[in-house]
């Protein structure tokens, strides 16, 4: 079964780091691009960027470029979404999704979300 | 990027069909066939219902369609059930950015 599983809530204060994860299992990790998509409390959905792990080609949403990082480690199926300075407005559920082929193919594969909460 | 124009909610009794608008420009939904809807149910991850416009995946009920006109995409559900019930998002690839943006999402409540 294709399965993309994400790492546990954190709470964390304003300026602290993060990173949290998305492992894939099931199928070849490194020939499948792997997005993330942030939803803010109560707000729709917002494509944040995506990676191929294959060659780590990037792509960012111009509204989040220079905001986060995404990476992969393909060695452990796993891919990433960091922050170096949290803010209070990165408080949202964030999950991980992956298209069939292209980069801006929909997502048909989504894993179950990892609430992030940044708070004083 | 804006985001695509949704309805904020739309709603239906049981066994009618609705239709959800996604309205977008040129540089998204109109010129492009990688117009995408999801389906949300309350602290659920999205589902996938539609794809390239008008295409279902293995396992999505066919009184979920989609279509286009020009700017505009839409989703119809047709035979309406309660558990239809759920925030529905479109997205589209857009070439102004070369990213992906969704609506802002459709609340339909069945009456």
């Amino acid at each position: 079964e294709v399965q993309l599983v994400q790492s546990g809530a954190e709470v964390k204060k304003p300026g602290e780091s993060l990173k949290i994860s998305c492992k894939g299992s099931g199928y070849s990790f490194t020939s499948y691009w792997i997005g993330w998509v942030r939803q803010m409390p109560g707000k729709g959905l917002e494509w944040m960027g995506i990676i191929y792990p294959g060659d780590s080609d990037t792509r960012y949403s111009p509204s989040f470029q220079g905001q986060v990082t995404i990476s992969a480690d393909k060695s452990i199926s796993t891919a990433y979404l960091q922050w170096s300075s949290l803010k209070a407005s990165d408080t949202a559920m964030y999950y991980c999704a992956r298209p069939p082929a292209r980069p801006y193919d929909a997502f048909d594969i989504w894993g179950q979300g990892t609430m992030v909460t940044v708070s004083s | 990027q804006s985001a695509l124009t949704q309805p904020a909610s739309v709603s239906g009794s049981p066994g009618q069909s609705i239709t959800i608008s996604c309205t977008g420009t040129s540089s998204d939904v109109g010129g492009y066939n990688y117009v995408s809807w999801y389906q949300q149910h309350p602290g659920k991850a999205p589902k996938l219902m539609i794809y390239e416009v008008s295409n279902r995946p293995s396992g999505v009920s066919n009184r979920f369609s989609g279509s286009k006109s020009g700017n505009t995409a839409s989703l119809t559900i047709s035979g309406l059930q309660a558990e239809d019930e759920a925030d529905y998002y479109c997205s589209s690839y857009t070439s102004s950015s070369t990213s992906v943006v969704f609506g802002g999402g459709t609340k339909l409540t069945v009456l």
